[in-house]
């Protein structure tokens, strides 16, 4: 994931937000992802945002992009102890669909 | 949810052994891939397919090998297991061409070379 960095570890506590913050390279990505990594399970897609877009919201979880300086974070409102897991930002190459992932942050809620 | 299944979830295998992670879809999806998963996190992509009888190399060398014979059915198959292959294997899927090009993911295969 050397082309999409994310910093490895949040701890924050419930009920408050979680920003989780993405950097890319690419800037002919068309989508950018967040994918949420539950322990023992694979990646589940979160949310997506085309890269036409500044912001994305959807109930709980809003997503912001910065495209000129390759800027992506995923924020959590009212964060719940089941939100605790891995988040991985990737950003699609080329018109194949291939994904490329960052190192995945874990994030940790405390009561 | 998707209905991607790889099968076994957890291996432990003495060195030299051969050995084949197994990954089904039943969304008829022409796309697959194969990620090898650091225990620091970090995904790799092995090996990836656009349909039957189409194999590619990922980003990262393995030295597994894959076949697509069946659109559903994508194994991974390594001749000689070794302890730097101890690692989580996952299997992904994708329809052919629909944006945003979300990729499907099975629960993993965690292997384990001793």
């Amino acid at each position: 994931g050397e082309d999409v960095e994310q910093s490895l570890f949040l701890s924050v506590r419930e009920g408050d937000s979680s920003v989780i913050n993405c950097t890319y390279t690419d800037s002919s990505s068309t989508y950018l992802y967040w994918y949420k990594q539950e322990p023992g399970a694979g990646l589940q897609l979160l949310t997506y945002i085309f890269s036409n877009m500044d912001m994305k919201q959807d109930q709980r979880l809003t997503v912001l992009l910065n495209k000129k300086d390759k800027h992506l974070s995923l924020r959590i409102a009212d964060t719940q102890t089941g939100d605790s897991a891995i988040y991985f930002c990737a950003e699609s190459k080329g018109s194949w669909g291939k994904l490329q992932f960052g190192a995945g942050t874990q994030v940790v809620v405390t009561p | 949810e998707a209905d991607i299944y790889q099968t076994p979830r957890y291996l432990v295998i003495g060195t030299g052994k051969k050995i084949t992670l197994e990954c089904s879809q039943t969304m008829g999806h022409d796309k697959m891939y194969w990620y090898q998963q650091d225990p620091g996190m970090e995904l790799h992509l092995i090996h990836y397919s656009y349909g039957v009888n189409s194999t590619e190399k990922g980003d990262l060398s393995s030295e597994s090998t894959v076949s697509r014979i069946r659109t559903e059915h994508f194994p991974l198959t390594l001749e000689s297991a070794r302890p730097s292959h101890t690692s989580q294997y996952l299997c992904a899927s994708s329809p052919a061409d629909d944006r945003p090009y979300e990729q499907y993911f099975g629960p993993g295969t965690r292997l384990t070379v001793t």
